[in-house]
């Protein structure tokens, strides 16, 4: 079971560009959450997305949205960057009702 | 507004001997609460959780302990070994399930030295 995989594991991006990060889910689990970890923070909801819709988000701007497929991956869209959206972007999977499993993140930094 | 509080940015403390990582929350609506372990490089992996229903739950050298009235919980890692060296995230939840909106702390750094 390979668990949680993001890619890429790195990124480096110019203020205004666009940016996609994908997710795949742990064999098994449906529901697909984003969060962001700034450095010396906590990691910070984005959204969640179960049956391809949207389930939940957190208080991030429109600039970020996101996208899960039939075989319940999952993408990250960040659009317009900016240099704070510089961080460690999480992904984590689960049954609706269950444990989440994290990812190893992608490391975003803009420049 | 930081709902769930780690105030100490780190902690060392020497192998064989207890570590106490605490959290405080100020939500009276979470009614489940997880610890997340996490090495550089990698995603947090949980470690253990514990509901509001409770005021203490074990694993190994894991426990958890709830204060509800004080809104507080702590980890207790017994005896301390120098690969539980990691930062340790306390998450909340609310709406009876351990799924869902994670609300993170800032994180603890624990070092244990040999």
């Amino acid at each position: 079971d390979a668990g949680v995989t993001q890619s890429p594991t790195h990124l480096i991006k110019t203020r205004g560009q666009q940016v996609t990060l994908r997710c795949s889910p742990k064999s098994g689990h449906d529901t697909v959450s984003w969060y962001q970890q700034a450095l010396g923070q906590g990691p910070q909801f984005i959204f969640q997305y179960y049956e391809e819709e949207e389930r939940q988000r957190g208080n991030f701007p429109d600039r970020f949205s996101g996208h899960q497929f039939p075989n319940y991956s999952s993408e990250l869209n960040v659009n317009a960057l900016l240099l704070g959206d510089s961080a460690l972007y999480l992904c984590a999977s689960s049954l609706l009702q269950g444990e989440a499993f994290f990812g190893q993140g992608t490391r975003l930094t803009v420049v | 507004d930081q709902q769930v509080k780690q105030n100490s940015p780190s902690l060392s403390v020497q192998e064989g001997r207890i570590s106490i990582l605490n959290c405080d929350y100020t939500n009276s609506m979470f009614d489940y609460f997880l610890w997340y372990k996490k090495y550089p490089a990698e995603g947090p992996t949980f470690l253990i959780s514990i509901s509001s229903i409770k005021d203490k739950n074990e694993d190994g050298r894991f426990t958890v302990f709830l204060n509800k009235s004080a809104k507080h919980l702590s980890l207790h890692i017994v005896p301390s070994q120098p690969g539980d060296s990691a930062v340790y995230f306390c998450a909340a939840l609310h709406g009876s399930s351990n799924t869902g909106k994670l609300i993170f702390g800032q994180g603890t750094t624990l070092q244990v030295k040999p």
